[in-house]
């Protein structure tokens, strides 16, 4: 069974560029949740989409943005890039809305983003 | 601000010895806390779990032991493999709020051979 798939794995832009992450969640779950890694901290909650529709955001300026799809894979967009969003952006999907009660999330291998 | 606090940051282990991770946290909405291992190029996963309401959970060589009224949880990684080589990350759920997962900044834990 495939796992949370993530593209691309890295990739490299330079301050003010835009760049889309793209996230396929484990068949059958519904949620998709996004997270930010930077080198040597804990994951921090951005997004969480269940059904198309924005579920929860975290503290990340508007230049973060995503969206979900009728196939419940997402996009995670990210404009006028600064160095500090440099980072592992982890996807994750659960079947439903809420973590279910083992509290698990799946998460993907990431997108390693640098930016310049 | 991390809402959850988690220390050592990183530790070595002889191989069969025992590692422990400790974490602490302030908001008592707080009401599931989960443990996820990390491994280099990958994504976190989850290896074990526990509510406010246990104070203790075993799954094969790793324990969680609770304190709720320090609001203090530790995870014991007990005769340690060089396979447990990885972070390892406390996170926590606020009750009501169950689409969040607050993770700790991770503890990389080295067991030598």
């Amino acid at each position: 069974d495939a796992g949370v798939t993530q593209s691309p794995t890295h990739l490299i832009k330079t301050r003010g560029q835009q760049v889309t992450l793209r996230c396929s969640p484990i068949s059958g779950h519904k949620s998709v949740s996004w997270y930010q890694q930077v080198l040597g901290q804990g994951p921090q909650f951005i997004f969480q989409y269940y059904e198309k529709e924005e579920r929860g955001r975290g503290n990340f300026p508007d230049r973060f943005s995503a969206r979900q799809f009728p196939n419940y894979s997402s996009e995670l967009n990210v404009n006028a890039l600064l160095l500090g969003d440099s980072a592992l952006y982890l996807c994750a999907s659960s079947p439903r809305m809420g973590l279910p009660n083992t509290g698990e999330l799946f998460f993907g291998e990431g997108s390693r983003l640098t930016v310049l | 601000q991390q809402q959850v606090k988690q220390s050592p940051q990183s530790l070595i282990v002889q191989k069969g010895g025992i590692s422990i991770i400790n974490c602490a946290y302030e908001n008592t909405a707080f009401d599931y806390f989960p443990w996820y291992q990390q491994f280099p190029g990958k994504g976190p996963a989850l290896l074990i779990a526990i509510r406010p309401d246990v104070s203790e959970k075993k799954e094969g060589r790793f324990t969680i032991s609770f304190n709720k009224s320090a609001k203090q949880f530790s995870l014991h990684i007990m005769d340690s493999q060089p396979g447990d080589s990885a972070t390892y990350f406390c996170a926590a759920r606020r009750r009501g709020n169950d689409y969040k997962l607050s993770f700790g900044a991770g503890t990389t834990v080295t067991v030598r051979a």
